[in-house]
């Protein structure tokens, strides 16, 4: 079945480090793939999205670029910040109105 | 705009009570959604509607149920809760259906 595949955390860096957190995916079509982020305490807040192959969504200096060839859609910043401190999850939508989430990934960011 | 609000925040129940679980959404969005989200894991859909009046099961519907009377709300009902229900509960809702999607801060439940 669809499903999303994310790496295991917690991820744990020094502020102004590189972040990349993988996320894979398996899909039966085409599906539209996001990174929610959820701050201590929070509900899930979209971080961005990308709807076909090779488009690459950005947002508050994060990327993830949907690799159709590698199932993959990765998020990456160059350079975290401790606020950046959250839980990121990878989710795609098909062509239904549900969204399949992976199972997340705690990032810390320390000073 | 609140957005999506949920109540309550926190509620302890004893095995065999019953609760709803409030959502509200003031954007005027016809898709809506529960989700619940057990530690370390994902969210998993409980249920969801399409339109007032319209509701479908999600993945993991046992144990639940849902109404939809007006395009704002949205509750969910537990009407005999069990330990395995203790989670965070999350509402969320959308324009269309590819839409993205807004959450609620979230109930968290606990059940003894």
């Amino acid at each position: 079945g669809d499903s999303v595949t994310q790496m295991e955390g917690p991820v744990t860096l020094s502020e102004e480090a590189f972040l990349t957190i993988n996320c894979t995916y398996t899909a039966t079509g085409y599906p539209s793939l996001f990174w929610y982020v959820q701050y201590p305490g929070e509900g899930l807040q979209l971080l961005l999205k990308a709807t076909k192959a090779d488009d690459k969504g950005s947002n508050k200096g994060f990327e993830a670029t949907y690799r159709k060839e590698t199932t993959s859609f990765h998020l990456e910043k160059g350079s975290v910040q401790v606020s950046d401190s959250a839980v990121y999850f990878c989710a795609l939508l098909l062509n239904t109105d549900k969204l399949i989430f992976g199972t997340g990934t705690r990032l810390q960011v320390f000073p | 705009n609140a957005g999506v609000t949920q109540t309550p925040k926190f509620r302890i129940l004893k095995i065999g009570q019953s609760m709803t679980l409030q959502c509200t959404q003031d954007m005027n969005h016809n898709y809506m959604y529960w989700y619940r989200q057990d530690p370390g894991m994902g969210l998993k859909l409980i249920y969801y509607s399409v339109g007032a009046g319209i509701t479908d099961k999600g993945e993991v519907p046992n144990g639940y149920n849902v109404s939809r009377s007006t395009t704002e709300d949205f509750p969910l009902r537990l009407e005999l809760a069990a330990p395995s229900q203790t989670s965070v509960y999350f509402c969320a809702s959308s324009d269309r259906a590819q839409e993205t999607q807004y959450f609620g801060p979230g109930t968290r439940l606990l059940v003894l």
